[in-house]
C-alpha cells in the first residue's frame, strides 16, 4: 500500500458526459502528479500540482482540468468525455517539489460507452 | 523531448531463468531512472533507481546500472519466479520548469511459467 487513495475504483460513464477523478496524497506529501494510462499512448504526465499551485503541464487536453485543495487533496476534471479517454488514471504523490520519488495510487479505471 | 524505450514483450520465461529487459533514454542533462512495476489490477510500484552515471539500483533480486556512455538502463534478474509475473517500465525525470514528471517506455509484459 502506497498511502495514496483514489477514488472511484471504477467509473463508467457516457459520452459527452462530465466526470471527477479525487486523489488523496500520502501524509505529509505536497506534490501531486496525474498521469494518464491508455492502451494507445502508454503511460503519459498530465499535469503536476505542488501545495495547492499548478507547477508543470503535460499533455492534457483542455477539456481536462485538475486542482489541487488546501488539504492537498486532488481532483481531475474530465468534460465533454470522448470514447479515447476511456483510460486507467493515475496519481502520485511526492513529499516536495524536487523530490523525484513518485508513490503511485491504484488508479481509476474510466470507461467512456 | 526526452524519451525512453524499452523492449517490447510479451517476455515469457520459465522459474529460474534468466530476465534481461532492455532500456535506452533520450534526454537532457542528467535525469534519473527508474523501473517500475505494474501487478494485474493494481499501480505502479517502485523497483528501484538510480540518480546518476554508473550508480546500481538493486531490489527484491532485480538490478539495472545506469550507463551514460550507451544511454541505458538495462533491467536484469538471475533467477526470476512466478510471482515477478507483471508490467515492467522503465521510465526517466528530467527536472525541467522544476518538475520531476516521469516519461515512461511503453511496457514490458512478463510472464514466468511454472
Amino acid at each position: 500500500d502506497s498511502g495514496v487513495t483514489q477514488t472511484p475504483k471504477h467509473l463508467i460513464t457516457a459520452t459527452g458526459q462530465r466526470v471527477t477523478l479525487r486523489c488523496s496524497p500520502r501524509s505529509g506529501d505536497l506534490s501531486v502528479y496525474w498521469y494518464q494510462q491508455s492502451l494507445d499512448q502508454g503511460l503519459q504526465f498530465l499535469i503536476q500540482y505542488y501545495n495547492g499551485e499548478e507547477r508543470a503541464k503535460g499533455n492534457i487536453l483542455e477539456r481536462f482540468s485538475a486542482q489541487q485543495f488546501p488539504d492537498l487533496h486532488s481532483e481531475l476534471n474530465l468534460s465533454s468525455l470522448e470514447l479515447g479517454d476511456s483510460a486507467l488514471y493515475f496519481c502520485a504523490s511526492v513529499q516536495g517539489p524536487w523530490d523525484n520519488e513518485q508513490f503511485f495510487g491504484p488508479g481509476t479505471r474510466l470507461t467512456v460507452l | 523531448g526526452d524519451s525512453v524505450t524499452q523492449m517490447e514483450g510479451p517476455v515469457t520465461l520459465s522459474e529460474e531463468a534468466f530476465l534481461t529487459i532492455n532500456c535506452t533514454y533520450t534526454a537532457t542533462g542528467y535525469p534519473s531512472l527508474f523501473w517500475y512495476v505494474q501487478y494485474p489490477g493494481e499501480g505502479l510500484q517502485l523497483l528501484l533507481k538510480a540518480t546518476k552515471a554508473d550508480d546500481k539500483g538493486s531490489n527484491k533480486g532485480f538490478e539495472a546500472t545506469y550507463r551514460k556512455e550507451t544511454t541505458s538502463f538495462h533491467l536484469e534478474k538471475g533467477s526470476v519466479q512466478v510471482s515477478d509475473s507483471a508490467v515492467y517500465f522503465c521510465a526517466l525525470s528530467a527536472p525541467g520548469a522544476g518538475s520531476y514528471q516521469l516519461t515512461f517506455g511503453k511496457g514490458t509484459k512478463l510472464s514466468v511459467i511454472p
